[in-house]
Formats: structure tokens, C-alpha cells, sequence
């Protein structure tokens, strides 16, 4: 069981870049989440699927899309990355919408 | 705007001591999480604690839940080096799928 995971795990762009964050998950939850983590701060939603073929905005979804291309796979995605775009990126899953288990994130930079 | 704030921002003890981590909130919750977060990696699920438990205990974990003052603490008895981490107190919205973050306790165990 892997768990959680994430790829990739370091990327640097270019302001004006687009890239697609991978999440993947192997325990049949139903729920998936993408966050992000800015220093000294706890996690902010960006986007969320409840179910297969259901996405829904957090608190922070302006500059993001999202595909949840199966019940295992949830990507995020960065069309035009800006400098405010620079951070640590989670992923996370739950059956119930409770203990949500997450992946090990993924660091991105833009300059 | 973040649910759960979390006091102190950092706390450092020494091996053996307890540390104790408050966390208020601002709307009614069903339950109320807390997970901990090691240097670099994603979070990891602690206790959840519903709304109408009022003390859970895990291991040496105890934590409380006053609705009331819409406030929880995460005691964490015999504290050890390898506790060191960040904490982070999490809501639901009341709606059901969304988690709420706080900003996290930095904890520091001396050895």
C-alpha cells in the first residue's frame, strides 16, 4: 500500500508556466483533497472532490484547475504560475471526509 | 480566513515534561481533528473528536472539547524528542467535505 502519492516532488518555473501536479491514492477513498501550505501557516484549501466526477472550490481556488480523473487519481493544475503561486503543495484523501491521510507534498517555486 | 487557531505558536520543553496546545474555532463543528505535521513531510491523522464528546484519549494523547467556548487542547503527556513537530487543529464546516486548518504549534522537545 502506498498510501498517498505525489509527483513530483520539486519544480521550479518560470512565471507565466503551466503544470500539472499528480495525486494518486490506493485505498478506495471516496474523497479527495489538494491544499496548499505557505510558511508558518497551516493548510488552505484550494479544491476538493467529494466523489468521482465531483469537484468543488475551497477557500483558495483562483489560478487553479483540477481533473479527478478517476476515484484514484486527483491533479491540480497551473495554467499561468505567478511568484503568489510559490509553495508547498498536499494532497490528501479520506473514505468520510475525517481523517484525511496525505501525501508527502510537492515544493514548488516560481520566479 | 482560517476556523481553528491554534496557542501558543511554539512551545519547547524538555524529554519527560507535558505540552499542552489550545486551539479555538469560530462556527459550530460536528467534530474536531488534530494531526501533526513532521519537518518536510505531510500530515499525519492524531485523534478526531466529535461534538458531543467532551475528552478522548489516545496512547498519550488526551483531548478535550469544550463546544461551549468552542475550544479544544491536545495534551500530550511524557513528551519525547521524536514528538517534535507541528500540530494543527482542524474543523469541518458544519457542511460536511471541507477541513478547516489552523496555523499549527511548533513543538520542540529538548533530549
Amino acid at each position: 500500500n502506498a498510501g498517498v502519492t505525489q509527483t513530483p516532488k520539486f519544480q521550479v518555473l518560470k512565471t507565466g508556466q503551466s503544470m500539472t501536479l499528480q495525486c494518486a491514492q490506493d485505498m478506495n477513498h471516496n474523497s479527495m483533497y489538494w491544499y496548499r501550505q505557505d510558511p508558518g501557516m497551516g493548510l488552505r484549501l484550494i479544491y476538493y472532490s467529494a466523489s468521482e466526477g465531483t469537484t468543488d472550490k475551497g477557500e483558495v481556488p483562483n489560478g487553479y484547475n483540477v481533473s479527478r480523473l478517476n476515484k484514484r487519481e486527483f491533479s491540480l493544475r497551473l495554467e499561468s504560475a505567478a511568484p503568489s503561486q510559490t509553495s508547498v503543495y498536499f494532497c490528501a484523501s479520506t473514505r468520510s471526509a475525517y481523517e484525511q491521510y496525505f501525501g508527502p507534498g510537492t515544493r514548488l517555486t516560481v520566479t | 480566513s482560517q476556523q481553528g487557531e491554534e496557542d501558543p505558536q511554539a512551545l519547547s520543553i524538555q524529554e519527560g515534561e507535558n505540552a499542552t496546545m489550545n486551539c479555538s474555532y469560530k462556527t459550530s463543528i460536528n467534530n474536531l481533528q488534530w494531526y501533526r505535521q513532521n519537518s518536510g513531510r505531510g500530515l499525519v491523522h492524531l485523534i478526531l473528536i466529535r461534538s458531543n464528546e467532551r475528552e478522548k484519549h489516545s496512547g498519550r494523547l488526551r483531548v478535550t472539547l469544550d463546544t461551549s467556548k468552542k475550544s479544544s487542547s491536545l495534551l500530550i503527556t511524557a513528551s519525547r524528542a521524536a514528538d517534535t513537530a507541528s500540530y494543527f487543529c482542524a474543523t469541518d464546516d458544519g457542511g460536511g467535505f471541507k477541513t478547516i486548518f489552523g496555523a499549527g504549534t511548533r513543538l520542540f522537545v529538548k533530549a
